[in-house]
């Protein structure tokens, strides 16, 4: 897992607060994205950039906004969320976003968010 | 559209005994197919996936799964099953357009002593 870090590992929150959640990743890769991994529902992709390009953006609302600053770093800010937004945010990258090769994207260890 | 499905949430295996997670999909063209493991509180770890060629793919920590195109099945499997394969697997399936990859609701699996 040393490959993709994710800072703060454990984050509480008030609805009101503004926090933000930070990926790096080690690998030389030029793809990263953000999941949301909550219980009983399998993940849900919420963003992707390639080359520091967002790609996608699966409908997610705008209290989530990410940020990448170049192809090692990741940010998601929060702010304004709601308790049903807790859960594991997992960050991940490949070496590029596939172009129909199955790029394996690696993830990191996660930011297990609560929000009061 | 491309779907992943695991019909099992749990599977329950005896230590030392073979451990099948099962994993069916639905994709136009060519399937690009994963397995990810996830301990507790950590994130997912790569295992094996299957892009072409020989159906038979052999991942880490002695996992392995076949593809099985008429079936469209994935299936995951171990010969023997040790305690400490205990966790929660997830099977994927690799989307074209913009590098998605889609995952299954995941399989508890639970290997006693």
């Amino acid at each position: 897992e040393t490959g993709v870090t994710q800072t703060p590992r454990h984050l509480v929150m008030g609805m009101t607060n503004k926090k933000s959640l930070k990926c790096e990743q080690h690998l030389g890769h030029n793809a990263m994205y953000w999941y949301k991994q909550s219980a009983k529902k399998p993940l849900e992709l919420m963003f992707v950039y390639n080359f520091k390009e967002q790609t996608e953006n699966n409908s997610v609302p705008s209290r989530f906004s990410p940020e990448c600053p170049n192809s090692s770093h990741l940010f998601l800010h929060l702010h304004t969320l709601q308790p049903e937004d807790s859960a594991l945010y997992l960050c991940a990258s490949s070496q590029d976003t596939g172009g129909g090769a199955g790029e394996t994207q690696y993830f990191g260890p996660g930011t297990r968010l609560l929000v009061l | 559209a491309q779907s992943v499905a695991q019909p099992e949430d749990q599977v329950n295996v005896a230590e030392g005994n073979p451990l099948t997670v099962k994993c069916t999909y639905s994709v136009s063209g060519n399937p690009y197919l994963f397995w990810y493991v996830q301990y507790p509180n950590r994130g997912l770890q790569f295992l094996l996936k299957y892009i072409t060629g020989d159906n038979l793919v052999k991942g880490s920590y002695g996992f392995e799964a076949e593809f099985n195109k008429s079936q469209t099945s994935f299936h995951l499997k171990k010969p023997s099953a040790l305690v400490s394969d205990s966790a929660l697997y997830f099977c994927a399936v690799f989307y074209n357009q913009g590098g998605k990859l889609i995952f299954g609701q995941g399989t508890e699996l639970s290997v006693k002593p």
